[in-house]
């Protein structure tokens, strides 16, 4: 099955620093790669998706890029506020119905 | 609130023990996912229910089951319970269950097995 690799595990950024993070997947077949933020004691909530006939997508503050020759994908934050603090996930789907996650970034923005 | 309610908030029980988890999708969400997350695994998905109809399956040990119901609220029913099952369990829904839809999670239940 698919296997999604996450890094770093944790990162630590200044306020207004941005933060990336970075996800490979193993299936050439997965064509839907959405990311998820976890806040304590929380579920996971979508902030950003890009399907694989699109290379990027940007959503104000937030993008993913998406290298498909290279099995892999990035989810950048620009200008980094301490709200943005949080566990974030990136996760690949091959049929929509089963994604398969990350082992997720411990994002720490540091005011 | 992603509108997906999820009962117990914490549950504590002891090894062999069962326990069922309770999940409410979102007001016209067909499709509903489990999933377990633990420290050393992350995220791992369960199985998903479609209109009351199994659809996926995932990493799911043969001690658990689930099923939705005509009301579309689902239970997952663990049995047999092992120390290494205390997790988040968490419950998505979507609109459907064959496209790319967002996945709108709850709030998880917390299950120790002391």
């Amino acid at each position: 099955g698919e296997n999604v690799e996450q890094h770093p595990s944790t990162l630590s950024v200044q306020e207004g620093d941005s933060a990336v993070i970075k996800c490979t997947y193993s299936d050439s077949a997965s064509n839907y790669f959405p990311w998820y933020k976890q806040e304590l004691g929380k579920g996971p909530q979508l902030i950003i998706d890009i399907r694989s006939n699109v290379g990027e997508k940007k959503d104000q503050r937030i993008a993913v890029t998406l290298n498909k020759t290279a099995k892999h994908f990035s989810l950048h934050i620009t200008e980094t506020q301490p709200e943005d603090s949080a566990v974030y996930f990136c996760a690949a789907s091959i049929t929509g119905n089963q994604f398969y996650f990350g082992t997720g970034t411990s994002l720490t923005v540091i005011p | 609130d992603s509108g997906v309610t999820q009962t117990p908030k914490h549950l504590i029980t002891a090894t062999g023990q069962r326990v069922t988890l309770r999940c409410s999708p979102r007001s016209g969400d067909l499709s509903v996912y489990w999933y377990q997350q633990s420290l050393d695994q992350g995220l791992q998905f369960l199985i998903q229910y479609y209109n009351g109809e199994e659809r996926a399956k995932g990493n799911i040990l043969e001690r658990f089951s689930a099923q939705q119901f005509p009301d579309l609220h689902s239970e997952l029913n663990l049995s047999s319970l092992e120390l290494g099952d205390s997790a988040l369990y968490f419950c998505a829904s979507s609109v459907v269950g064959s496209r790319h839809n967002e996945q709108f999670f709850g709030p998880g239940t917390r299950l120790t097995v002391l």
